[in-house]
């Protein structure tokens, strides 16, 4: 079974508000990614974990602020965002780092809407 | 510089009508490349990876190939519930991570 859980699955949020999307995966895997996603775009990597340790953070602004609480879980705080971060936020999981051949799995997706 | 192009950007089969999409990429030291489904408002659906130049894998009315070059998605007789974007990813050169291509968006009309 390859699941990985999103929540929550829609989000509107201020400027100025604080909040946080969540992942979670039972399935044993080792690292875990953040992608954003626009309207007719691919998805664009953000962050990886790697055994619960940041291993690539791909410029992204300090407005997002990703956070591994351990193997099973992922956060993602967010903090000051602007209209142009409403995207598709998808969480993904894989054993071992892609690095390494092996497939990652998505969740179904945060949808982020920032007013 | 690593790139990856999907075509065609958007394709309208009948039902039932044959077809192939197509994923060139331009990635040195290819380590493998994924497949994936994406449905309006949802996460990627993985499909296959595929690791060498001749390797071929299938599933259902899907079957992925893989060149030196390119992977090509073949599908047979699709159906309505085929019509999504797929995406095709190499993986590997000199970033070593997913290289996502724009995907191609199939609609099968009943």
């Amino acid at each position: 079974d390859t699941e990985v859980t999103q929540t929550p699955k829609h989000l509107v949020m201020g400027m100025t508000n604080k909040k946080s999307l969540k992942c979670e995966q039972h399935m044993g895997h080792r690292a875990m990614y953040w992608y954003k996603q626009k309207a007719k775009k691919p998805p664009e990597l953000m962050f990886v974990y790697s055994y619960e340790k940041l291993s690539i953070n791909e410029s992204v602004p300090s407005r997002f602020s990703p956070e591994c609480p351990n193997s099973s879980l992922l956060n993602l705080h967010l903090h000051a965002l602007q209209p142009e971060d409403s995207a598709l936020y998808l969480c993904a999981s894989s054993q071992v780092r892609t690095t390494d051949g092996d497939t990652i799995y998505f969740g179904e997706g945060s949808w982020l809407t920032v007013v | 510089e690593d790139q990856v192009t999907q075509s065609p950007e958007a394709l309208r089969l009948q039902e039932g009508e044959s077809s192939s999409l197509n994923c060139s990429y331009t990635v040195s030291g290819l380590r493998g490349l994924f497949w994936y489904r994406q449905d309006p408002g949802k996460g990627p659906e993985f499909l296959f990876t595929l690791y060498s130049a001749g390797e071929e894998k299938e599933k259902e009315r899907l079957k992925a190939t893989l060149t030196k070059k390119e992977s090509f998605l073949h599908i047979t007789a699709p159906k309505p519930e085929d019509s999504a974007t797929y995406l095709c990813a190499p993986y590997g050169g000199a970033t070593n991570k997913l290289i996502f291509g724009t995907g191609t968006l199939l609609a099968v009309q009943p």
